[in-house]
């Protein structure tokens, strides 16, 4: 059971919208910003968003994020088969001085 | 480049011993921390730990407490994960990752994100 709480599946046309939701707590998402993940099978783990809504070098503006309150989403415009992925949030926690995780968004491109 | 080292593969045996690596390059390695994450076959990412090189503070996730032991040295800029009794359920791939720490001045206070990571080492325990 994670602490985050992300639905284990979404999927989507080339070319559509998907979003993914994260749903945390006051001592997690309340306090601390929320940054996203993306993992291909048999890789690391690439920081995709930190800070919420900042994408580092390189990544495409069409991954964008943001967080209200206890609760946070990554949005994918104009999706891609090379978006094809596993998707995680975290963020830092108050309670246990480290990181919590998500249980990951599996992305299908149908 | 700022780059992640971490040690090969291991094939152990229940009740045996492991140590393996992470390396830091391409920055001040003793003034970052480094976090340790699992990921067990088909499953999700779960924080182990973490570690200040530059004084060895270490902070362990109640899940892996007395489970493992993280340490540095930071005089070859290496963090080390390790378990003195490896049991099957040690199965698993295991990440280090470099902790980018910010001010943020919106809430007053720090924030933090995992900017690069490894490419995690396998560990495999069967007997």
């Amino acid at each position: 059971q994670s602490v985050l709480t992300q639905p284990p599946s979404a999927s989507g046309t080339p070319g559509q919208r998907v979003t993914i939701s994260c749903s945390g707590s006051s001592s997690n998402i309340g306090t601390y910003s929320v940054n996203w993940y993306q993992q291909f099978p048999g890789m690391a783990p690439k920081l995709l968003i930190y800070n919420n809504n900042q994408r580092p070098s390189g990544v495409p503006d069409r991954f964008s994020g943001s967080k209200s309150g206890t609760s946070a989403s990554l949005a994918i415009r104009g999706l891609q088969s090379e978006d094809e992925a596993k998707y995680y949030c975290v963020a830092w926690d108050d309670s246990l001085r480290g990181p919590v995780f998500g249980g990951g968004t599996k992305v299908t491109v149908l | 480049e700022v780059q992640l080292v971490q040690s090969g593969a291991e094939v152990k045996k229940p009740g045996e011993s492991l140590k393996i690596s992470c390396q830091g390059s391409g920055y001040n390695f003793i003034s970052y921390w480094i976090v340790w994450v699992r990921q067990m076959p088909g499953k999700g990412l779960e924080w182990m730990g973490i570690i200040y090189p530059g004084d060895s503070a270490t902070t362990y996730s109640p899940s892996f407490q007395g489970q493992v032991t993280i340490s540095a040295d930071k005089s070859i800029s290496t963090s080390y994960l390790q378990w003195s009794s490896l049991k099957a359920s040690d199965t698993a791939m295991y990440y280090c990752a470099r902790r980018y720490d910010y001010y943020d001045s919106s809430v007053d206070g720090n924030q933090y994100y995992m900017d690069v990571w490894g490419k995690g080492t396998t560990v495999t325990v069967s007997s």
